[in-house]
């Protein structure tokens, strides 16, 4: 089970929209609706900002969104704030979970 | 409210067994539908899943790693032990456990303990 493809980086100003891709098979992310993504400050734990493809945990801002197209997952962060600044991680559970390797989101 | 906290050693030496335990509260791992994973997170590097134990005692590993993990539960003590055996440097690396919400049939980690560096040196 190979970890998922992500961009490494990712970048956009205040305001600006900004999309992070996320790529697997369809053994993961194309064959189930079970994508997660989660946000990682400097130091800090994961914390989970989109679940089963497209919902929004309690207290995420619906800035952040997701969607999916055959085997790749998509993270859109809308009106980019500084605080967005953060690594970004997609995972898949297709039975087992595997995580992308990250993407760093910096905020010009 | 729902919390988590690792504990364990902050370091082992090369082919020493790690066990980790995940202590929390808020939650029951008897409640149909839930579940406690661990994932590691190297020093600078990505997330790695490890291993998740669901409410009904299913037990899942990552393939790469499987012959040397073993999850278990305590229900009792609002516990999940993690094993992990013949450590080497490249096992350093911050653990967390996250607890997934019954509410859906996949896995996320909707809650995150606050995770704890291990160190393999000998």
């Amino acid at each position: 089970q190979s970890a998922l493809t992500q961009p490494p980086s990712a970048s956009g100003s205040p305001g600006q929209s900004v999309t992070i891709s996320c790529t697997g098979t369809s053994s993961d992310v194309g064959g189930y609706n079970y994508v997660s993504w989660y946000q990682q400050h400097p130091g800090k734990a994961p914390k989970l900002m989109i679940y089963e493809v497209s919902k929004r945990p309690s207290g995420v801002p619906d800035r952040f969104s997701g969607s999916k197209s055959g085997n790749t997952a998509s993270l859109t962060v809308s009106g980019l704030q500084a605080e967005d600044e953060a690594d970004y991680y997609c995972s898949s559970y297709a039975g087992n979970v595997v995580f992308g390797g990250g993407t760093k989101l910096t905020v010009l | 409210q729902i919390t988590l906290k690792e504990s364990g050693p902050t370091l082992v030496k090369p082919t020493q067994t790690l066990t980790l335990t995940c202590t929390f509260s808020g939650f029951s791992l008897s409640t149909s539908g839930v579940g406690v994973g661990w994932i590691r997170q190297p020093p600078g590097k990505a997330l790695e899943w490890l291993a998740l134990i669901y409410w009904n005692d299913d037990k899942r590993y990552s393939p790469s790693l499987k012959s040397r993990l073993t999850i278990t539960k305590d229900t009792s003590k609002n516990q999940v032990v993690l094993t992990m055996t013949n450590m080497d440097p490249v096992d350093t690396a911050t653990y967390y456990c996250a607890h997934s919400p019954p509410y859906s049939s996949g896995w996320f980690g909707l809650n995150w303990g606050q995770g704890t560096l291990v160190t393999v040196s000998s």
